[in-house]
């Protein structure tokens, strides 16, 4: 049962552009959500959140957006950078367990 | 800026025997998490640890496994008799708790079972 999913497993950006990360969820306890950076042999990274009460939350070159009613949010990087090589985890936290659940992770390159 | 530190950063076991993995939260933190990851596949949750005892536990989170505070600041986790299948990328979080805070992990434990 896979309550947050994130389809693209895979995403290549050219430097300077805007890269766009999606994830969506299925469980309405959801109340927070969050996404971290994981570089290899390394643990994840938090970068941003935002409250289900809110619809966006920015942060210098990262911005994410929560849709609600399409059980949707997207991490926007603008501009792109080579260093924003990594793969990128949304995860969700459970409003009664405080239960935070990871989705499955993309990959996103950065090309110079 | 404060860390979760995790030791040792690999561990090699034999199947069938026990591993402790560590783990140093940051100091004021109240929470405490287990996270796996099996290699290519997702951040798993196994268990959160709160006031001394267990919060919340996965279906993976079975027998085999047991967490422990055993003073005020190392948070162990434990595997007994390992199988091959427990080979992994095992992560500590911890969290202040205030209301939405994010969880801060440590840089991970590879555990390889052989």
């Amino acid at each position: 049962d896979q309550q947050v999913k994130q389809n693209s497993p895979s995403l290549s950006v050219q430097e300077g552009r805007i890269s766009i990360l999606n994830c969506d969820y299925t469980n309405s306890m959801f109340d927070y959500f969050l996404w971290y950076k994981k570089y290899p042999a390394e643990g994840p990274t938090f970068l941003i959140s935002i409250s289900s009460i809110k619809d966006k939350n920015e942060d210098g070159r990262f911005t994410v957006f929560l849709n609600k009613s399409a059980k949707h949010l997207s991490l926007h990087i603008v501009p792109s950078q080579p260093g924003d090589s990594a793969v990128y985890f949304c995860a969700a936290r459970d409003s009664g367990t405080y239960k935070y659940i990871f989705g499955t992770g993309t990959r996103l390159k950065v090309l110079a | 800026e404060p860390e979760v530190t995790q030791t040792p950063s690999h561990q090699v076991t034999q199947m069938g025997q026990e591993v402790i993995l560590h783990c140093v939260p940051i100091s004021n933190h109240l929470y405490f998490y287990w996270y796996r990851q099996i290699l290519g596949q997702k951040v798993e949750f196994l268990v959160s640890f709160y006031n001394n005892e267990i919060s919340e536990k996965s279906e993976i989170f079975d027998d085999q496994f047991s967490v422990e505070r055993p003073d005020g600041s190392n948070f162990t986790l434990k595997i007994r008799s390992t199988k091959l299948e427990d080979s992994a990328m095992y992560f500590c979080a911890s969290s202040p708790g205030q209301h939405n805070s994010p969880l801060h992990f440590g840089n991970g434990t590879r555990l390889t079972v052989t």
